[in-house]
């Protein structure tokens, strides 16, 4: 049982390519979003999906697009990084219902130079 | 929309003192808190949860959290820390479209 997965660990970027971060789980969680960390801002849900399909905006979406085609993965765009793209991801994923427990991946550092 | 503040980002502390760290969020008709841990570059880790019931909550590493509803407060205590216990500590709540909101944090430093 592999929980949460996500690739790449690292990534460096040149201003205004454009690159995925994977996300998979194997719990068959309905839940799953996307956060980047900031120091001094803790953690900022980009976007989430409740749902095979079923996409919305968090907080801070622009920049980012995301899709949901199957239960298990939740890949996050960057469409043109930029230098304020700089951070560590973080994707998550819980069920709908039951003990809300969410369960984390290990992050993605990117850097965008 | 629900959040949540954690009204000091860096709480210095010495070996096997207690120390509270504080946290309040948004009223809402029903709540689920939370609690996270993380450790040097590494991922998020779930001390503990409040879902309903008992508002002491007793979480993993001898941290407990007490849920006060007139308060709106879900403070986080250990009554002795551990040198192992430097980490950052994270604040979170549930809200009703499975969203879950962050607060910004708080480092604990825990000093020999």
């Amino acid at each position: 049982n592999a929980g949460v997965t996500q690739t790449p660990k690292f990534q460096v970027l040149k201003t205004g390519q454009s690159m995925t971060l994977q996300c998979a789980q194997d719990m068959n969680h309905e839940y799953m979003s996307w956060y980047r960390q900031d120091p001094g801002m803790g953690l900022r849900l980009i976007h989430y999906s409740v749902g095979a399909g079923i996409t919305d905006q968090g907080e801070v979406p622009n920049g980012y697009n995301v899709s949901r085609s199957t239960t298990e993965d939740f890949p996050l765009r960057l469409l043109s990084a930029a230098p304020s793209q700089t951070s560590v991801y973080f994707c998550a994923s819980s069920y709908r219902t039951g003990n809300y427990g969410y369960t984390f991946g290990s992050g993605t550092r990117l850097t965008v130079v | 929309a629900q959040s949540v503040t954690q009204l000091d980002s860096q709480v210095p502390v010495f070996e096997e003192a207690p120390v509270e760290l504080r946290c309040n969020y948004s009223s809402s008709v029903s709540v689920y808190l939370f609690w996270y841990v993380q450790y040097p570059n590494q991922g998020l880790q779930l001390l503990l949860k409040y879902l309903s019931g008992s508002t002491l909550v007793k979480g993993i590493n001898g941290f407990e959290a007490e849920f006060n509803k007139s308060q709106t407060s879900f403070h986080l205590r250990k009554p002795s820390v551990h040198i192992s216990d430097t980490a950052e500590y994270f604040c979170a709540v549930r809200d009703s479209s499975y969203k879950l909101i962050f607060g910004s944090g708080t480092r604990l430093l825990v000093r020999p």
